[in-house]
C-alpha cells in the first residue's frame, strides 16, 4: 500500500517568515495530493490540493508543488501569521480512493 | 462541501463495554470512511463503508472489534467493541464529495473516546 512520509515533525517560524513542509510517497499510481490543517480539538480541514496533471498550485499565501518523478510534494506558506499555527497533514491517494496520511507537522508561528 | 455530523462528540467508557458512533451526512455518498487518530498522531484508516456491502477493513483492524453498519447512502455507524484503554482515541468519519475524478474528502468533527 501507499506509504507517505512527512518532514519535519515540528516547525517553528517567526511571524512573516515562510514555512515549508515536505512529503514523499511510495506508490507511483497515486495522483491526488491534499493538504489538511487541523487546529487543536478540531477536524482536519482541506486547505489545498494538487492532482498529478499539474506541478504547482497556489492559493493566496499557500502553494503546493509536486514532483512526480521524485515522488515528493511540498506545502509552502508565505508571510506566516499566528493563525497559521496548527498541525498540517499531507496525504496521497489514487483518485476517488482512500487517503494515506503523513505523520503530521506541528507548525508554531512566533509573534 | 458537506455537513457531516458525528454523535457523540465525546464519551468516557468503562473497559469491556462497547460504544457506537454515528455519522450522518447531508447528501448521498457512495463511500464513507472511518479513521482513528490516537493522541498526537496522524489519521489511520480503519475501514471503508459502502452501502449494501460489507465494510472493507485495513490491515490491523477486524470486524469483530470495529463492526460497521451502512444502512443507506447518508448514514453509517462504527462500534468500538470490548474496549480497552488502548482504544482511547479520536474517531472520525469522512466522505468524498465531487465529480468522479475530482473528489475532495471532508471530515466529521470527531468523537473523542476515553476508556477507563
Amino acid at each position: 500500500g501507499e506509504n507517505v512520509e512527512q518532514h519535519p515533525s515540528t516547525l517553528s517560524v517567526q511571524e512573516g517568515d515562510s514555512a515549508v513542509i515536505k512529503c514523499t510517497y511510495s506508490d507511483s499510481a497515486s495522483n491526488y495530493f491534499p493538504w489538511y490543517k487541523q487546529e487543536l480539538g478540531k477536524r482536519p480541514q482541506l486547505i489545498i490540493d494538487i492532482r498529478s496533471n499539474v506541478g504547482e498550485k497556489k492559493d493566496q499565501r499557500i502553494a503546493v508543488t509536486l514532483n512526480k518523478t521524485a515522488k515528493h510534494f511540498s506545502l509552502h506558506i508565505t508571510e506566516t501569521q499566528p493563525e497559521d499555527s496548527a498541525v498540517y497533514f499531507c496525504a496521497a491517494s489514487i483518485t476517488d480512493y482512500k487517503l494515506s496520511f503523513g505523520a503530521g507537522t506541528t507548525v508554531t508561528v512566533r509573534a | 462541501s458537506a455537513v457531516i455530523s458525528q454523535k457523540p462528540s465525546r464519551d468516557i467508557c468503562q473497559r469491556g463495554t462497547s460504544l457506537t458512533i454515528q455519522c450522518q451526512v447531508d447528501s448521498q455518498v457512495t463511500m464513507m470512511f472511518w479513521y482513528r487518530q490516537q493522541p498526537g498522531q496522524s489519521l489511520t484508516l480503519i475501514a471503508t463503508a459502502n452501502q449494501g456491502s460489507e465494510a472493507t477493513y485495513e490491515s490491523g483492524f477486524v470486524i469483530d472489534k470495529f463492526p460497521i453498519s451502512r444502512p443507506n447512502l447518508t448514514f453509517s455507524t462504527l462500534t468500538v467493541s470490548n474496549m480497552s484503554p488502548e482504544d482511547s482515541s479520536i474517531y472520525l468519519c469522512s466522505v468524498e464529495l465531487g465529480a468522479r475524478g475530482n473528489t475532495e474528502a471532508f471530515f466529521g468533527q470527531g468523537t473523542r473516546l476515553t476508556v477507563v
